[in-house]
């Protein structure tokens, strides 16, 4: 079975505060991929990353970043975390090296609360 | 470019009674369709999946889903929901092309009363 973990189930942060969220693949997929989870708005896509040291704007990259060193990790990163960042992360992964329209597997999320 | 429209936000249903989740998708050919479901707490995981062949497409847990290109639409059927069924159900449209992501909507809550 594909298994995707993050670093963090619960993450309480500071405004201000630079914070990291981990993803990790087991399965040497070639396309990771971080959304942020809101009531009422579904899953919106952060950032994609579909090889490694590559990256790709999604639909609301703005105020994060990302880190694709290896493979099997992509790394999402919040410079000066705010308030309207609380949110639930979630991480994906999918296998098909030549196109993203490959089902995508998730880990558990990691709900993130910026005070 | 795609998007996907899941007009019902709650649904609530009785345990033992049929089930049918509502999605439309917009795009100008045959896209690549998924459903997902999220249990409280936890990631998504793949309900089932219509890339080609047959419309009717049969699924994890009991679910199956129809595709109607006349309708733009692939809704999700259970005829007999168990109340570990109460969760939330994304579905998710992608070009198959493969040059953009997956686009989710935006769910539909269900809950199962007894």
């Amino acid at each position: 079975d594909v298994k995707v973990t993050q670093s963090s189930r619960y993450l309480v942060k500071r405004t201000g505060e630079k914070v990291f969220l981990e993803c990790v693949q087991d399965m040497d997929h070639e396309n990771m991929f971080w959304y942020r989870q809101d009531p009422g708005l579904g899953l919106r896509l952060i950032y994609f990353s579909y090889d490694v040291k590559m990256k790709e704007k999604g639909d609301i990259p703005e105020g994060y970043s990302v880190s694709r060193e290896k493979k099997e990790r992509f790394s999402l990163i919040l410079e000066s975390a705010s308030t309207n960042q609380t949110s639930m992360y979630l991480c994906a992964s999918s296998s098909d090296p030549h196109t993203r329209a490959d089902t995508q597997y998730f880990g558990p999320g990691t709900r993130l609360t910026v005070l | 470019a795609q998007s996907v429209t899941q007009p019902d936000i709650h649904i609530t249903v009785s345990e033992g009674a049929s089930l049918e989740l509502r999605c439309n998708y917009s795009y100008g050919a045959t896209p690549y369709l998924f459903w997902y479901v999220q249990s409280p707490g936890q990631g998504l995981q793949l309900l089932l999946k219509y890339f080609s062949g047959d419309t009717l497409v049969q699924g994890i847990k009991g679910f199956e889903a129809e595709f109607k290109r006349s309708q733009s639409s692939f809704n999700l059927r259970k005829p007999s929901v168990h109340w570990s069924d109460a969760a939330e159900y994304f579905c998710a449209v992608v070009t198959p092309s493969g040059n953009t992501p997956l686009v989710f909507g935006k769910g539909t809550r269900l809950s199962v009363i007894a």
